[in-house]
């Protein structure tokens, strides 16, 4: 069975810093993946997807992330950290390699911390 | 709005009592999931409904009952209630379930479920 781990519960950083939040899944094939944000009292919004076209992904609100292979992650990346990047961050990855159920697996969540 | 509209968004029940949560999407997607979201556990998949007429039970399907009423309502039953329960519970959908991996899910806004 699919799962994915995302490393780190909690990440700090300063505003105008760099973000890296870090996720693994374990399929040997590409999976489908994702990244969601979650804002305070609020449902998850899609940040990014990977679905094999290509291995740098660019999503919503400057972030990206990186499909590596090699390494089975999907590490979430922003330049430069906004106030307003606080949030819960979740990666996910489809429950089967076919996708037929269209079933997600989520990891356990990161929280974004940005200091003024 | 076109979205996933969640009723209640807040509920407190006492030690075995029973309540449905309700679910209506307005974008007539064919596919529809009820995850709960505990800290540190991330999202969990209770059960799902690949399209209307079928249900299915995801990883933690143990004291729940759902029903898909039609194509834009899929509702979540607890029986009897437990303290186990208390969690958040989103309910999510999609086109059907291959769009789903493809273009990801549209989550409500969740309901907030205490049980004392």
């Amino acid at each position: 069975a699919q799962s994915v781990t995302q490393l780190g519960s909690h990440v700090s950083v300063s505003e105008g810093a760099l973000v890296l939040l870090r996720c693994n899944y374990s399929s040997s094939v590409p999976p489908y993946l994702f990244w969601y944000v979650q804002y305070p009292n609020q449902g998850l919004q899609l940040l990014l997807k990977y679905t094999s076209a290509a291995t740098l992904v660019k999503g919503i609100n400057g972030f990206e992330a990186e499909f590596k292979k090699s390494e089975t992650s999907f590490h979430l990346t922003k330049p430069s950290a906004h106030m307003s990047d606080a949030a819960e961050y979740f990666c996910a990855v489809s429950a089967e390699i076919s996708g037929n159920t269209g079933k997600l697996i989520f990891g356990q969540g990161t929280t974004l911390q940005v200091k003024p | 709005n076109a979205g996933v509209t969640q009723t209640p968004k807040f509920q407190v029940l006492k030690t075995g009592q029973s309540m449905t949560l309700q679910c209506a999407q307005d974008m007539n997607h064919n596919s529809m999931y009820w995850y709960r979201q505990d800290p540190g556990m991330g999202l969990r998949l209770i059960y799902y409904s690949a399209s209307e007429g079928t249900t299915d039970k995801g990883e933690v399907p143990n004291g729940y009952n759902v029903s898909r009423l039609n194509k834009r309502e899929f509702s979540l039953r607890l029986e009897s209630a437990a303290p186990s329960q208390t969690s958040v519970y989103f309910c999510a959908s999609s086109q059907n379930a291959r769009t789903g991996l493809v273009y990801g899910y549209t989550f409500g806004s969740g309901t907030r479920l205490t049980v004392v």
